[in-house]
């Protein structure tokens, strides 16, 4: 079975600063591992993903992220915060089996100050 | 490509009533997801669809919940007598394969 953790459910940084969303997986068999933004009200938009390609991913808006197996991690990051990054973004592990269904972490709310 | 759509986008039902809901995927995905989301919580897989056959099934859903497929196209998701508990962001996403997931506004349920 595969699970995720999202350490800290609200980060807040100033407008311009370094973005940092952490996210942990656990998982018996190689994951695809996914990042979603949440915007009030509405569904879920994909941001990134890593399929075992390149350990670096690079997303939408600036967004980037890096597998890391021996820390098992997926954390999400960007050089610089704009007021339009506010959200609630999710964490995301699905293992190569037929139905290639997604487990999720807790999410993190993500508040950027002017 | 139109993405994937879902009705309603806002549900309000009294305890004890039945609901339904649809969602029409992106043309010629033949995978098709059901999630359940809480307030503060992540989106909760309920049931999966490769064209036409349910094949998994997650046992949040209850005998209460039943979702279809029947043509391999769009789908529904029914829940009968409604209970407080099921008031929920319910959403549907599809996919060409198991990669990536492309996911719908949701259908916000509330139950009185």
């Amino acid at each position: 079975a595969q699970s995720v953790t999202q350490l800290g459910s609200h980060v807040s940084v100033s407008e311009g600063a370094l973005v940092l969303l952490r996210c942990n997986y656990s998982s018996s068999v190689p994951p695809y591992l996914f990042w979603y933004v949440q915007y009030p009200n509405q569904g879920l938009q994909l941001l990134l993903k890593y399929t075992s390609a390149a350990t670096l991913v690079k997303g939408i808006n600036g967004f980037e992220a890096e597998f890391k197996k021996s820390e098992t991690s997926f954390h999400l990051t960007k050089p610089s915060a704009h007021m339009s990054d506010a959200a609630e973004y999710f964490c995301a592990v699905t293992v190569n089996t037929n139905a290639g269904k997604s487990t999720f972490g807790d999410g993190t709310t993500l508040t950027v100050k002017p | 490509d139109t993405g994937v759509s879902q009705n309603p986008r806002h549900k309000i039902t009294k305890r004890g009533q039945n609901v339904t809901f649809r969602c029409d995927p992106i043309s010629e995905h033949n995978r098709l997801y059901w999630y359940r989301q809480t307030l503060g919580q992540g989106p909760e897989f309920l049931t999966y669809f490769q064209n036409e056959a349910q094949l998994e099934k997650s046992r949040l859903l209850s005998d209460r919940f039943s979702a279809e497929r029947p043509k391999g196209s769009f789908s529904t998701l029914e829940i009968q007598r409604t209970e407080q508990g099921d008031s929920a962001m319910y959403l549907c996403a599809s996919s060409a394969h198991k990669e990536t997931q492309y996911f719908g506004p949701g259908t916000r349920l509330l139950v009185l």
